[in-house]
């Protein structure tokens, strides 16, 4: 199975700041790279397909990039709603894994 | 609008078997593969398997072969899943998801 390792597992940032969050797989997946957040209590939701395709009716905020192993979410100018857990998902082989996800938090 | 109904939280004894279901509307039900995925309490997201409510066929996660059954009726756009020989660990919140949409999830509790 292909591993995804997510960084940071946690995050602490401001109202207004530009975080990033990574994923490294374990061998290239061909930007078959999803993101997802999930709020407490919530299922997950789709923000990023394809590695860097914003789905529908996700703020622009909202953007991704990476190749190969390596990818990355960025959340500009963060906003209280972006509080969640962020997941990483590669879809290149089956069985599709998850990162262990981050947990994003206002400072 | 898509949307992905899930039934509700079940408390089942160990050892028993607990069937969880998915009604899809608002799309055509046979033209995604239907995945379920396993959270457990704070933790993360684990696959459990797809089917293709098309032609029935599965495809399982090594570790939930002898776990799970997938089933699909066409007639009701429902997507099944049976869990059997519960444990502890089985205690989770359960998903049906074509990706793009997510059921709301199932909370399965295992304790006598």
């Amino acid at each position: 199975d292909i591993q995804m390792t997510q960084s940071p597992a946690s995050l602490s940032a401001s109202l207004g700041e530009t975080v990033t969050i990574e994923c490294l797989a374990s061998e290239d997946i061909y930007s078959n790279l999803a993101w997802y957040q999930q709020k407490p209590g919530k299922s997950p939701q789709l923000l990023i397909y394809y590695a860097n395709s914003l789905n529908d009716g996700v703020p622009s905020r909202f953007s991704g990039s990476g190749s190969g192993t390596q990818y990355s979410l960025k959340i500009n100018s963060l906003q209280s709603e972006d509080v969640s857990i962020y997941f990483c998902q590669q879809n290149y082989d089956s069985p599709p894994t998850f990162g262990g996800g981050t947990k994003l938090e206002l400072k | 609008e898509v949307l992905l109904q899930q039934s509700g939280a079940e408390l089942v004894r160990p050892g028993s078997s607990v069937k969880i279901s998915c009604k899809a509307s608002g799309y055509t039900f046979t033209d995604y593969y239907m995945h379920w995925v396993k959270q457990r309490p704070e933790q993360g997201l684990v696959w459990i398997g797809r089917i293709n409510p098309a032609n029935g066929n599965t495809v399982y996660a090594e570790k939930f072969k002898s776990k799970a059954t997938l089933t699909a009726d066409k007639s009701s756009n429902t997507a099944y899943m049976q869990l059997s020989s519960l444990t502890s660990e089985d205690t989770a919140t359960y998903f049906c998801t074509i990706w793009e949409n997510w059921g709301q999830g199932v909370m399965v509790t295992v304790s006598s």
